[in-house]
């Protein structure tokens, strides 16, 4: 059972670049959600999505697209990658059954934009 | 919107030794979770507790909803339980504290 799983694990970019980072879950869950992690800032919400076909923002959107075309899938873009979005991503995903199932988290993509 | 207060930041402890960490929030919340970031990066799920107190092994939260507060229990610490614990707040979408980086040398 594999969980969250994020791909990749790691990456470089330079800036103006584009790139898809990909979170698939095998748990049935409705809820899916992307943060970024900055040294001393804690996790900071993205955009999220309550089911299939829905996308929501977080805290910290700009810069970032997503999409949720599969419920399994939680696709991150970032379409001009800036030094800013130097970053460590998580996805993570939840059961529906109301705000207080609890959130699991895939392993982190580290990505590094030059 | 929602404010999330984490202390204390840093903390060191001998193993064996009992800790308390502090969550307060700025607003009404149903929905509140403990998580521990391990020093390898993975986030585990510790306990989901908008209200009331919940005891899982060594570790035990309870959440003052009327006040506000949230406090996690370690005792008898062990050197696995080194990492970040984050208490994060809100409703479908969470907002996170900055964390308190735990310590614990054998």
């Amino acid at each position: 059972n594999a969980g969250v799983t994020q791909t990749p694990k790691f990456r470089v970019l330079k800036t103006g670049q584009s790139m898809t980072l990909l979170c698939a879950q095998d748990m049935n869950h409705e809820y899916m959600y992307w943060y970024r992690q900055d040294p001393g800032m804690g996790l900071r919400l993205i955009h999220y999505s309550v089911g299939e076909g829905t996308t929501a923002k977080g805290e910290v959107p700009d810069g970032y697209n997503v999409s949720r075309l599969k419920k399994q899938n939680f696709l991150l873009g970032l379409e001009s990658a800036a030094p800013s979005q130097t970053s460590v991503y998580f996805c993570a995903s939840s059961p529906s059954g109301g705000p207080g199932k609890p959130q699991h988290f895939g392993d982190g993509t580290r990505l590094s934009i030059l | 919107g929602i404010q999330v207060e984490q202390s204390p930041p840093d903390l060191i402890l001998q193993e064996g030794a009992n800790s308390t960490l502090r969550c307060n929030f700025s607003d009404s919340v149903n929905n509140l979770q403990w998580f521990h970031q391990n020093p390898w990066g993975q986030l585990i799920n510790l306990f989901y507790i908008p209200s009331g107190t919940k005891q899982n092994g060594r570790l035990s939260a309870t959440t003052v909803a009327t006040e506000r507060y949230s406090l996690l229990y370690i005792s008898s610490s062990q050197t696995t339980d080194s990492g970040v614990y984050f208490c994060a707040v809100g409703g479908t979408a969470l907002i996170f504290g900055k964390g308190t980086t735990l310590s614990v040398s054998s």
